[in-house]
């Protein structure tokens, strides 16, 4: 089956720039969607279809997807950003959605 | 504004069943697919199933496949979740979900939780 790879942890100082990642094979050809989740809540979608903001999002939000990796930057980071973040595709082959294990984002 | 509401989770004994209810309201319900999500507490998130907007085509993880069955009403803005034999290895949070491409997930329930235990 697919799988995503990210780094389990990520920490970066208030007003920095933090660089999230998510490994997986030939995903040129897939569309990459990321999501926060702060504890005790259920997740928000931040970026879809690889670099797309939905409404409500902070510009600050970003994302990019190259290759066989996919990346959420997040600009001028403040303590509300500090959550865990996920990256997710749809397999066409298995048509199946699958996660990646998350990224928790220390600030 | 969108609002979603869940309910049917609780405490279930090993091979036993339990049905997990989401309705939406404040969009066109029967323009989205449907799906639930679950999280074992502490763990990371992994789908479950999905549904279309006239029920033509479900998808089950392998996980919980003919055990787990999803169904939706547009009448009444409801997407259920049955799931039978159920198994420790079920406990967990289930989110239910909506988007428009059965792709990802751009609504969220609030969850539910599901323990499965003697």
């Amino acid at each position: 089956s697919y799988v995503l790879t990210q780094p389990p942890a990520v920490s970066v100082a208030p007003g920095k720039t933090a660089t999230i990642t998510c490994a997986g094979d030939n995903f040129r050809f897939l569309s990459v969607h990321w999501y926060q989740q702060k504890p005790g809540q259920a997740p928000v979608l931040v970026i879809n279809f690889d670099g797309d903001r939905p409404s409500g999002i902070p510009e600050r939000f970003s994302g990019s997807n190259s290759g066989n990796t996919a990346t959420l930057t997040i600009s001028r980071v403040e303590g509300g950003d500090e959550a865990d973040y996920y990256c997710q595709v749809w397999d066409p082959s298995s048509n199946h959605v699958v996660f990646g294990g998350g990224t928790k984002l220390t600030v | 504004d969108v609002q979603v509401v869940q309910s049917g989770g609780g405490l279930v004994q090993p091979g036993g069943s339990l049905t997990l209810s989401c309705e939406i309201s404040g969009l066109t319900f029967s323009r989205y697919w449907m799906h639930w999500v679950r999280q074992v507490p502490g763990k990371g998130l992994v789908w479950v199933a999905r549904i279309n907007s006239d029920e033509t085509t479900r998808t089950y993880a392998d996980s919980v496949k003919g055990r787990f069955t999803i169904s939706r009403d547009n009448a009444k803005n409801t997407v259920e979740l049955q799931m039978s034999s159920l198994r420790g290895d079920d406990t967990a949070i289930y989110f239910c979900a909506a988007d428009k491409s059965g792709r990802l997930f751009e609504i969220w329930g609030q969850g539910a939780l599901v323990a499965v235990s003697s």
